[in-house]
């Protein structure tokens, strides 16, 4: 049972437009919500968060958008460089019997063409 | 500022074997990720360790996997017997207590069960 899913596994867009990418949760317990970003042969890196009590949370060109009423999230890039040509991972973090659990979407594949 | 290091990166071994993936966390942080990456499942969490000690390991598919934290700033996972459907990438990661920083995540080990 996938909690957290991103329906597309990939994504491509032209240089210099947006690019927007979507995550789908289904436990209401998540508080918590993280982007991951990853290169070939490379672990993920953090990208950006957002807490459950906000609906926008805003670093650079990126931006990740949160509807919790549809239980959904978008990272949103713009203007789109092609070094964001990677796979994003979607994260939600859960409090569970005392420690906090973190699950994570299956990912999605970004080109950025020049 | 090392990151999470792990070995070996590649690890090529025929079924029935036994295979030992580590793990050295970034100093300091007092937990500690195992995940396996599919192209199917994404990212799962197999085992979560905090202070060394396991938290959940609910993750970890059937016995023949066991994971071991036996200090600070090593661990290990384990697979005996080894087989085909276990071939995947292994991420370890590490946080830094029940704050909201995101984990750090390792380069991964390739592991390939022929």
């Amino acid at each position: 049972d996938q909690q957290v899913k991103q329906n597309s596994p990939s994504l491509s867009v032209q240089e210099g437009r947006i690019s927007i990418l979507n995550c789908d949760y289904t436990n209401s317990m998540f508080d918590y919500f993280l982007w991951y970003k990853k290169y070939p042969a490379e672990g993920p890196t953090f990208l950006i968060s957002i807490s459950s009590i906000k609906d926008k949370n805003e670093d650079g060109r990126f931006t990740v958008f949160l509807n919790k009423s549809a239980k959904h999230l978008s990272l949103h890039i713009v203007p789109s460089q092609p070094g964001d040509s990677a796979v994003y991972f979607c994260a939600a973090r859960e409090n569970s019997g005392g420690y906090q659990k973190v699950t994570f979407g299956t990912g999605t594949k970004l080109q950025v063409i020049p | 500022d090392a990151g999470v290091i792990q070995s070996p990166r590649h690890e090529v071994t025929e079924m029935g074997q036994e295979v030992t993936l580590r793990c050295k966390p970034i100093s300091g942080h007092n937990s500690l990720f195992w995940y396996r990456q599919t192209m199917m499942r994404g990212l799962e969490l197999l085992i979560y360790f905090n202070n060394n000690v396991p938290i959940d390991d609910s993750g970890m598919p059937e016995d023949r996997f066991s994971a071991k934290m036996p200090n600070a700033s090593f661990s290990t996972l384990k697979i005996q017997p080894s087989e085909p459907r276990d071939s995947a990438v292994y991420f370890c990661a590490s946080r830094a207590g029940y704050s909201n920083q995101p984990q750090h995540f390792g380069d991964g080990t390739r592991l390939s069960i022929l």
